[in-house]
């Protein structure tokens, strides 16, 4: 399987920039997609193939990355971005990352 | 609008057969995969396995054996079973619809939350 490995935690301020990170074990290509999960709620898509972003998300979030090393950024963040995020890779079966959970201070 | 709506018993005994339904609307089973994936509380996804949109099955290997996923396309309907439950199945169940780019889950359901315990 491929793995995909994100930092556990992120604090940031309003206002700041903020780039969330996911590795994977083997190269995936551009097949990585970026989901917001909240409290309660289940997953939304915000990012996919690597770069493109889902309808309806705000143009605040992009995505990079090609490979195996990607990067989610947000750009201004907003108190509503407090949320755990998810990276999945579908070159492969799909697997998910750990997520990163986004805190703002 | 896209929908997706799973059901099932919230409450299953160890080693007993876990059977979901997955309810979907605004779109068509035989021109959209659907996929099963399911979580641990405070962990990430995992995928379990999709029904493809020619009736075609595939399923993650580590689940294979214990896993059936089938679907009633008049019914629009996809169905979940997994045997021998333990309590490390305990989780939210989701079903997702895979978007134009197979993988990518362009919309979820809201969840069913199962836990196996006696």
């Amino acid at each position: 399987d491929t793995v995909l490995t994100q930092s556990p935690a992120l604090a940031v301020s309003p206002g700041e920039r903020v780039t969330i990170s996911c590795r994977a074990s083997e190269s995936v290509s551009t097949g990585m997609h970026w989901y917001q999960q909240k409290p309660g709620q289940q997953p939304k898509l915000l990012i996919y193939g690597a770069s493109n972003l889902e309808s309806g998300v705000p143009a605040r979030f992009s995505g990079s990355g090609s490979g195996t090393d990607f990067t989610l950024t947000i750009d201004p963040v907003e108190a509503d971005d407090t949320a755990t995020y998810f990276c999945q890779q579908s070159w492969n079966d799909p697997t998910f990352g750990g997520g990163t959970k986004l805190e703002l201070k | 609008q896209v929908q997706l709506k799973e059901s099932g018993p919230g409450l299953v005994q160890p080693s007993e057969t876990l059977s979901l339904t997955c309810t979907v609307s605004g779109f068509s089973l035989t021109s959209y995969s659907v996929s099963w994936v399911r979580q641990p509380s405070g962990k990430g996804p995992e995928w379990m396995g999709r029904m493809w949109y020619d009736g075609d099955t595939a399923y993650n290997s580590a689940l294979k054996s214990r896993l059936s996923i089938s679907r009633d396309t008049s019914k629009n309907q996809v169905f979940l079973k997994m045997n021998s439950l333990q309590t490390d199945d305990t989780g939210t169940y989701y079903c997702t619809r895979d978007g134009t780019t197979t993988g990518v889950m362009d919309a979820w359901g809201q969840g069913a939350s199962v836990t196996v315990s006696s």
